[in-house]
């Protein structure tokens, strides 16, 4: 299809691991991205992968790429509640095509 | 941080009337745009630039109508509001081809259409 999809919404409680997932379209995609939106403001790019990565880490993010599957996630270590936000998974096919987002929640 | 500026933050505003709400960049980005975002999260291209006098609808259709007069500057500018047009607007810009393409987004404006 022609929609970048991920689940709508996941919980966890503060210090688990969260695990964010995303299916997308076009395998011609040179990178791809991960964006953030907190409460009441813009999103803001949280990390993006290279297409010839399988694997990408940064601090407590890890970023996952199976180009076969057209299959990328997000990994938080040691989730906070200040994680608590909408996570948009995007690929650049046309401008920009965002997924729907996932509303992270994370409890005390 | 990005440098990209929108205006108002908020509005309510009732029926009928005409509101521009304002982007600016400092990045000196040829691509601008703007999202139409639902309660429930999802964003929608409704308008977008590729430079000064280019502007193109977007995936959306939308009863607003954009401007690009000024590299820096993309407004949006609705003639008679209604209470559908009650949403949230983001603003967008990027490089046109270097680097990684990433998008830079403003706060956003949230309209209240009475």
């Amino acid at each position: 299809g022609e929609d970048v999809e991920q689940s709508l919404f996941l919980s966890v409680r503060e210090g688990d691991s969260s695990v964010i997932n995303c299916t997308y379209t076009d395998s011609s995609s040179t990178y791809l991205y991960w964006y953030k939106q907190e409460p009441g403001a813009g999103l803001q790019l949280l990390t993006y992968i290279f297409s010839n990565m399988d694997m990408k880490q940064d601090q407590r993010l890890t970023v996952l790429l199976n180009k076969k599957d057209k299959h990328l996630s997000l990994r938080i270590a040691d989730t906070q509640t200040g994680d608590s936000a909408i996570y948009f998974c995007a690929e650049p096919a046309g401008d920009m095509r965002f997924g729907a987002g996932t509303r992270l929640t994370v409890k005390p | 941080e990005a440098d990209i500026y929108q205006t108002p933050r908020y509005l309510v505003i009732g029926t009928g009337k005409k509101i521009t709400l304002e982007c600016s960049q400092t990045m000196g980005h040829d691509k601008m745009y703007w999202y139409q975002q639902d309660p429930g999260m999802e964003l929608h291209l409704i308008h977008y630039s590729y430079g000064v006098n280019s502007t193109e609808k977007g995936d959306l259709s939308s009863e607003s109508t954009v401007s690009r007069i000024r590299t820096e500057h993309f407004p949006l500018t609705l003639e008679s509001a209604r209470p559908s047009h009650t949403s949230q607007y983001l603003c967008a810009s990027r490089e046109q081809g270097s680097g990684t393409g990433e998008l830079f987004f403003g706060e956003g404006s949230r309209l209240t259409v009475l």
